[in-house]
Protein backbone atom coordinates (compact mmCIF):
# COMPACT_ATOMS: atom_id res chain seq x y z
CA UNK A 1 0.00 0.00 0.00
CA UNK A 2 1.18 3.57 -0.79
CA UNK A 3 2.27 5.56 2.14
CA UNK A 4 3.65 8.99 2.72
CA UNK A 5 5.55 9.85 6.27
CA UNK A 6 6.09 13.75 7.39
CA UNK A 7 8.63 12.86 10.84
CA UNK A 8 8.58 16.36 11.96
CA UNK A 9 4.45 18.28 12.97
CA UNK A 10 6.41 21.65 13.08
CA UNK A 11 9.51 23.11 11.69
CA UNK A 12 10.68 26.73 13.36
CA UNK A 13 13.11 28.74 11.05
CA UNK A 14 14.08 32.41 11.10
CA UNK A 15 13.04 34.57 8.12
CA UNK A 16 15.83 34.55 5.54
CA UNK A 17 16.98 31.53 6.36
CA UNK A 18 16.86 28.03 4.21
CA UNK A 19 14.09 25.54 5.05
CA UNK A 20 13.47 22.17 4.61
CA UNK A 21 9.95 20.48 5.45
CA UNK A 22 10.95 16.54 5.32
CA UNK A 23 8.94 13.66 3.27
CA UNK A 24 9.44 10.10 2.85
CA UNK A 25 7.25 7.89 1.02
CA UNK A 26 6.04 4.05 -0.17
CA UNK A 27 4.81 3.63 -2.83
CA UNK A 28 5.35 0.31 -5.58
CA UNK A 29 6.70 1.22 -9.17
CA UNK A 30 7.14 5.23 -10.15
CA UNK A 31 6.08 7.59 -7.58
CA UNK A 32 3.94 10.39 -8.63
CA UNK A 33 4.23 13.16 -5.71
CA UNK A 34 3.13 16.30 -4.80
CA UNK A 35 3.23 19.15 -1.94
CA UNK A 36 0.36 21.08 -0.68
CA UNK A 37 0.16 23.90 1.28
CA UNK A 38 -3.03 24.60 3.93
CA UNK A 39 -3.36 28.46 5.38
CA UNK A 40 -5.68 29.02 8.35
CA UNK A 41 -9.14 27.77 7.40
CA UNK A 42 -8.11 27.37 3.27
CA UNK A 43 -8.42 24.48 1.49
CA UNK A 44 -4.85 23.12 -0.21
CA UNK A 45 -3.19 24.65 -2.26
CA UNK A 46 -1.01 22.94 -4.55
CA UNK A 47 2.62 23.74 -4.61
CA UNK A 48 4.81 21.46 -6.95
CA UNK A 49 4.71 17.73 -8.20
CA UNK A 50 7.37 15.09 -9.30
CA UNK A 51 6.12 12.90 -12.01
CA UNK A 52 9.05 12.33 -13.82
CA UNK A 53 12.40 13.53 -15.01
CA UNK A 54 14.41 16.28 -13.22
CA UNK A 55 15.02 15.57 -9.47
CA UNK A 56 14.82 18.94 -8.70
CA UNK A 57 11.06 20.17 -9.00
CA UNK A 58 10.47 24.22 -9.12
CA UNK A 59 6.59 25.66 -7.73
CA UNK A 60 4.95 28.31 -6.69
CA UNK A 61 5.98 30.98 -4.15
CA UNK A 62 9.85 30.28 -4.80
CA UNK A 63 9.48 26.67 -3.29
CA UNK A 64 11.31 23.64 -4.86
CA UNK A 65 11.46 20.01 -3.86
CA UNK A 66 13.82 17.26 -4.65
CA UNK A 67 13.14 13.74 -5.68
CA UNK A 68 15.54 10.89 -3.88
CA UNK A 69 15.02 7.73 -5.57
CA UNK A 70 17.25 5.46 -3.39
CA UNK A 71 15.81 7.52 0.20
CA UNK A 72 12.38 7.81 -1.35
CA UNK A 73 12.31 10.88 0.16
CA UNK A 74 10.28 14.08 -1.49
CA UNK A 75 11.49 16.81 1.28
CA UNK A 76 10.53 20.53 0.18
CA UNK A 77 13.09 23.49 0.41
CA UNK A 78 13.27 27.11 0.02
CA UNK A 79 16.44 29.60 -0.36
CA UNK A 80 14.93 32.20 1.93
CA UNK A 81 11.97 31.83 4.36
CA UNK A 82 9.55 34.27 4.39
CA UNK A 83 6.99 34.67 7.57
CA UNK A 84 3.90 34.74 4.92
CA UNK A 85 5.13 30.77 4.25
CA UNK A 86 3.72 29.90 8.06
CA UNK A 87 1.64 27.44 7.34
CA UNK A 88 0.76 23.67 7.05
CA UNK A 89 2.32 21.97 4.26
CA UNK A 90 0.95 18.44 3.25
CA UNK A 91 3.07 15.97 1.04
CA UNK A 92 0.97 13.56 -0.74
CA UNK A 93 1.36 10.41 -3.54
CA UNK A 94 -0.99 9.46 -6.00
CA UNK A 95 -2.49 6.03 -5.16
CA UNK A 96 -1.21 4.13 -8.31
CA UNK A 97 -3.03 1.13 -6.93
CA UNK A 98 -6.54 2.89 -7.39
CA UNK A 99 -8.97 3.69 -10.35
CA UNK A 100 -9.39 7.34 -10.25
CA UNK A 101 -5.78 8.96 -8.74
CA UNK A 102 -7.06 9.33 -5.36
CA UNK A 103 -4.21 11.12 -2.74
CA UNK A 104 -2.80 9.52 0.09
CA UNK A 105 -1.28 12.57 2.34
CA UNK A 106 1.04 12.88 5.19
CA UNK A 107 0.17 14.05 8.39
CA UNK A 108 1.25 17.62 7.71
CA UNK A 109 4.11 19.86 9.05
CA UNK A 110 3.12 23.20 10.63
CA UNK A 111 6.17 25.55 9.43
CA UNK A 112 6.61 28.72 11.39
CA UNK A 113 8.27 31.33 10.64
CA UNK A 114 9.53 33.72 12.67
CA UNK A 115 10.48 37.27 11.62
CA UNK B 1 -7.00 31.85 -11.14
CA UNK B 2 -10.49 29.54 -11.65
CA UNK B 3 -11.81 27.95 -8.13
CA UNK B 4 -13.11 25.07 -6.54
CA UNK B 5 -16.25 26.57 -3.99
CA UNK B 6 -17.97 25.50 -1.89
CA UNK B 7 -21.06 26.14 0.62
CA UNK B 8 -21.58 26.38 3.44
CA UNK B 9 -18.39 27.31 5.31
CA UNK B 10 -19.44 25.97 8.28
CA UNK B 11 -22.58 23.96 8.92
CA UNK B 12 -23.52 23.12 12.24
CA UNK B 13 -26.16 20.14 12.99
CA UNK B 14 -27.92 17.93 15.03
CA UNK B 15 -26.97 14.67 15.47
CA UNK B 16 -29.06 12.27 13.20
CA UNK B 17 -29.92 15.08 11.14
CA UNK B 18 -28.79 15.07 6.96
CA UNK B 19 -26.85 17.21 6.01
CA UNK B 20 -25.44 18.33 2.48
CA UNK B 21 -22.90 19.70 1.44
CA UNK B 22 -22.02 21.80 -1.71
CA UNK B 23 -19.30 22.02 -4.25
CA UNK B 24 -18.89 23.75 -7.47
CA UNK B 25 -16.70 22.20 -9.04
CA UNK B 26 -13.68 24.18 -11.78
CA UNK B 27 -15.55 24.41 -14.99
CA UNK B 28 -13.84 21.90 -17.38
CA UNK B 29 -12.69 19.46 -14.71
CA UNK B 30 -14.19 15.66 -15.08
CA UNK B 31 -13.06 14.12 -11.76
CA UNK B 32 -14.36 15.14 -8.45
CA UNK B 33 -13.34 14.38 -5.38
CA UNK B 34 -14.36 14.59 -1.64
CA UNK B 35 -11.77 14.34 1.33
CA UNK B 36 -12.37 14.64 5.01
CA UNK B 37 -9.92 16.17 7.89
CA UNK B 38 -10.96 15.30 11.11
CA UNK B 39 -9.70 18.08 13.64
CA UNK B 40 -5.52 17.78 14.51
CA UNK B 41 -5.79 14.78 11.70
CA UNK B 42 -4.17 13.80 8.07
CA UNK B 43 -6.53 14.39 4.89
CA UNK B 44 -8.27 11.29 4.22
CA UNK B 45 -10.13 9.98 1.23
CA UNK B 46 -13.76 9.36 0.61
CA UNK B 47 -15.17 9.06 -2.62
CA UNK B 48 -14.30 9.91 -6.27
CA UNK B 49 -16.83 10.25 -8.41
CA UNK B 50 -16.62 10.85 -12.57
CA UNK B 51 -18.91 10.41 -15.41
CA UNK B 52 -21.70 10.62 -12.92
CA UNK B 53 -20.78 7.23 -11.37
CA UNK B 54 -18.89 6.44 -7.90
CA UNK B 55 -15.34 5.57 -9.45
CA UNK B 56 -13.47 4.25 -5.96
CA UNK B 57 -14.88 5.05 -2.27
CA UNK B 58 -13.02 4.43 1.28
CA UNK B 59 -14.35 2.48 3.48
CA UNK B 60 -15.06 5.52 5.43
CA UNK B 61 -17.93 6.25 2.94
CA UNK B 62 -20.76 3.52 4.58
CA UNK B 63 -24.01 3.49 3.03
CA UNK B 64 -24.36 7.06 5.45
CA UNK B 65 -23.05 8.81 2.66
CA UNK B 66 -23.92 9.31 -0.82
CA UNK B 67 -22.93 12.03 -3.93
CA UNK B 68 -24.20 13.16 -6.67
CA UNK B 69 -24.55 15.58 -9.19
CA UNK B 70 -27.90 16.30 -9.65
CA UNK B 71 -27.23 19.80 -12.37
CA UNK B 72 -24.60 19.02 -14.05
CA UNK B 73 -22.84 21.80 -12.02
CA UNK B 74 -23.07 21.37 -8.41
CA UNK B 75 -21.34 17.95 -6.91
CA UNK B 76 -23.21 17.11 -3.23
CA UNK B 77 -21.71 15.05 -0.46
CA UNK B 78 -24.53 14.12 1.48
CA UNK B 79 -24.56 12.36 5.18
CA UNK B 80 -27.79 10.72 5.63
CA UNK B 81 -27.76 10.36 9.27
CA UNK B 82 -25.12 12.41 11.15
CA UNK B 83 -22.74 11.06 14.05
CA UNK B 84 -20.53 12.86 16.22
CA UNK B 85 -17.60 11.30 14.78
CA UNK B 86 -18.61 13.12 11.51
CA UNK B 87 -17.55 16.23 12.71
CA UNK B 88 -14.74 17.24 10.70
CA UNK B 89 -13.13 19.60 7.56
CA UNK B 90 -14.70 18.20 4.29
CA UNK B 91 -12.80 19.56 1.00
CA UNK B 92 -14.21 18.66 -2.45
CA UNK B 93 -11.08 18.45 -4.63
CA UNK B 94 -11.50 18.51 -8.55
CA UNK B 95 -9.06 17.73 -11.55
CA UNK B 96 -9.26 17.87 -15.12
CA UNK B 97 -8.15 15.71 -17.88
CA UNK B 98 -4.81 14.68 -18.69
CA UNK B 99 -3.83 11.78 -16.61
CA UNK B 100 -3.52 10.77 -13.49
CA UNK B 101 -0.45 13.59 -12.86
CA UNK B 102 -2.72 16.58 -12.90
CA UNK B 103 -3.04 18.05 -9.81
CA UNK B 104 -5.68 18.45 -7.70
CA UNK B 105 -7.62 21.60 -6.91
CA UNK B 106 -9.25 21.80 -3.68
CA UNK B 107 -11.98 24.17 -2.02
CA UNK B 108 -11.67 26.13 0.94
CA UNK B 109 -13.90 23.41 2.50
CA UNK B 110 -17.00 23.49 4.97
CA UNK B 111 -16.39 23.15 8.42
CA UNK B 112 -19.36 20.49 9.60
CA UNK B 113 -19.83 20.35 13.68
CA UNK B 114 -22.49 17.86 15.06
CA UNK B 115 -23.87 18.50 17.78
Amino acid sequence: AQSVAQPEDQVNVAEGNPLTVKCTYSVSGNPYLFWYVQYPNRGLQFLLKYITGDNLVKGSYGFEAEFNKSQTSFHLKKPSALVSDSALYFCAVRDRGGATNKLIFGTGTLLAVQP
Amino acid sequence: EPEVTQTPSHQVTQMGQEVILRCVPISNHLYFYWYRQILGQKVEFLVSFYNNEISEKSEIFDDQFSVERPDGSNFTLKIRSTKLEDSAMYFCATRGGGGGNQPQHFGDGTRLSIL
